[in-house]
């Protein structure tokens, strides 16, 4: 099972939106509606911040929203936060057991 | 409140063993589905097993014969037991709760994390 696809940076300023995409295939991503994403800062532990695709788990910010099209989800982050700067990660169920991440972004706050 | 505590990671030589746990509190271990993920250094997250509530066990191609997951429902902990290491298994080891009462590959809690260490 390969890696789903993340760009590996992107950055906005403080205010703004910036989107990230997670490119996988039709065994993972555009087969199933089982995508989340997960917010990691330096030396911590992932945190759960998107599932199935688009909904917030409790004491999430609105701010964060998450969508798919075909085989691509995205994480969309607006009114950026100099909080938010930490790496994402998407990750997707790939059927039987399988579960595959993606190799991460690092969002930047200008 | 949710909480996983894990312990057990350390420097080991190519080829030997180690054993992690992952104690948790605030629910039931034997009620889930309990994943461990890893995270070579400066590297991204990869998904290397789970165990199922019913006690199925799967493992990612990169650990599968060489790792072995399982729980102590007296104990409410978690563990991976880890023999033949090599180098490219150094990581920092998570343990995760899966989200549903079905398998999805989705995870709400994480512990804090051990560094397995794998040289000589």
């Amino acid at each position: 099972q390969s890696a789903l696809t993340q760009p590996r940076s992107v950055s906005g300023s403080p205010g703004q939106s910036v989107t990230i995409s997670c490119t996988g295939t039709t065994s993972d991503v555009g087969n199933y509606n089982y995508v989340s994403w997960y917010q990691q800062h330096p030396g911590k532990a992932p945190k759960f911040m998107i599932y199935d695709v688009s909904k917030r788990p409790s004491g999430v910010p609105d701010r964060f929203s998450g969508s798919k099209s075909g085989n691509t989800a995205s994480l969309t982050i607006s009114g950026l936060q100099a909080e938010d700067e930490a790496d994402y990660y998407c990750c997707s169920y790939a059927g039987s057991y399988a579960v595959v991440f993606g190799g991460g972004t690092k969002l930047t706050v200008l | 409140e949710v909480q996983l505590v894990e312990s057990g990671g350390g420097l080991i030589q190519p080829g030997g063993s180690l054993r992690l746990s992952c104690a948790a509190s605030g629910f039931t271990v034997s009620s889930s589905y309990m994943s461990w993920v890893r995270q070579a250094p400066g590297k991204g997250l990869e998904w290397v097993s789970v165990i199922y509530s019913g006690g199925s066990t799967y493992y990612a191609d990169s650990v599968k014969g060489r790792f072995t997951i399982s729980r102590d429902n007296s104990k409410n902990t978690l563990y991976f037991q880890m023999n033949s290491l090599r180098a490219e298994d150094t990581a920092v080891y998570y343990c995760a709760r899966g989200y549903y009462d079905f398998w999805s590959g989705t995870f709400d809690y994480w512990g804090q994390g051990t560094l397995v260490t794998v040289s000589s």
